[in-house]
């Protein structure tokens, strides 16, 4: 089967470092992506890893562990706009080709 | 600009009426998607399109039609028979599958059946 797991809900201050975790079991792995989605809006793509290790990008990073289905996408000097849905997505070679997970809803507070 | 452009943004039905919601895009994408979303909950595979003039079902496809005419637009009509039809509807699009890249996203559909 498909699955990936994401906490629900997480909270963290202003200016604070914030870790979010997924773990995923698929049929194939193209690839894992990190969505971020303000309520009420489309989800905007962030991040990519297709090899294991490390992805920076500004403030935002990705890791990612094949071999472990493990991936976390960490957030620097948190902004009160960070306050969003984190959505995980794996990219599978076969049929409908993303499975997403349910995202974790970040609140950063003052 | 290229992009995914859906419409309406909101639309209001009565139980028992059929809506068709939009989607266009002008990236010259294969692949095609619709997703719906619900209040505190991730996306859902409604049905998926490779290819003009086909189409797949997603986890979620009952009730629910699409058809790839054409290969910049891909309808998605909501049916009397979806029971539970309120809900954000996503529309995607990808270079496809040899393709390794993101899903490039509208910007949204809300419906809400009154």
């Amino acid at each position: 089967g498909q699955n990936i797991d994401q906490p629900t809900e997480m909270t963290a201050t202003e200016g604070a470092i914030v870790q979010i975790n997924c773990t995923y079991q698929t049929s194939g792995f193209n690839g894992l992506f990190w969505y971020q989605q303000h309520a009420g809006e489309a989800p905007t793509f962030l991040s990519y890893n297709v090899l294991d290790g490390l992805e920076e990008k500004g403030r935002f990073s990705s890791f990612l562990s094949r071999s472990k289905g493990y991936s976390y996408l960490l957030l620097k000097e948190l902004q009160m706009k960070d306050s969003a849905s984190y959505l995980c997505a794996v990219s599978t070679p076969y049929g409908q080709n993303f499975v997403f997970g349910p995202g974790t809803r970040l609140s950063v507070l003052p | 600009d290229g992009g995914i452009t859906q419409s309406p943004k909101y639309l209001f039905r009565k139980e028992g009426q059929n809506v068709t919601l939009s989607c266009e895009q002008n990236l010259n994408h294969d692949a095609m998607y619709w997703y719906r979303q619900d209040p505190g909950q991730g996306l859902r595979l409604i049905y998926y399109s490779q290819i003009v003039n086909d189409f797949q079902k997603g986890d979620i496809a009952e009730g629910y039609s699409v058809s790839r005419e054409k290969k910049e637009s891909f309808p998605l009509t909501v049916t009397s028979a979806q029971k539970n039809p309120t809900a954000f509807y996503l529309c995607a699009s990808q270079p496809g599958l040899a393709n390794t890249g993101e899903l490039f996203f509208g910007e949204g559909s809300r419906l809400t059946v009154l």
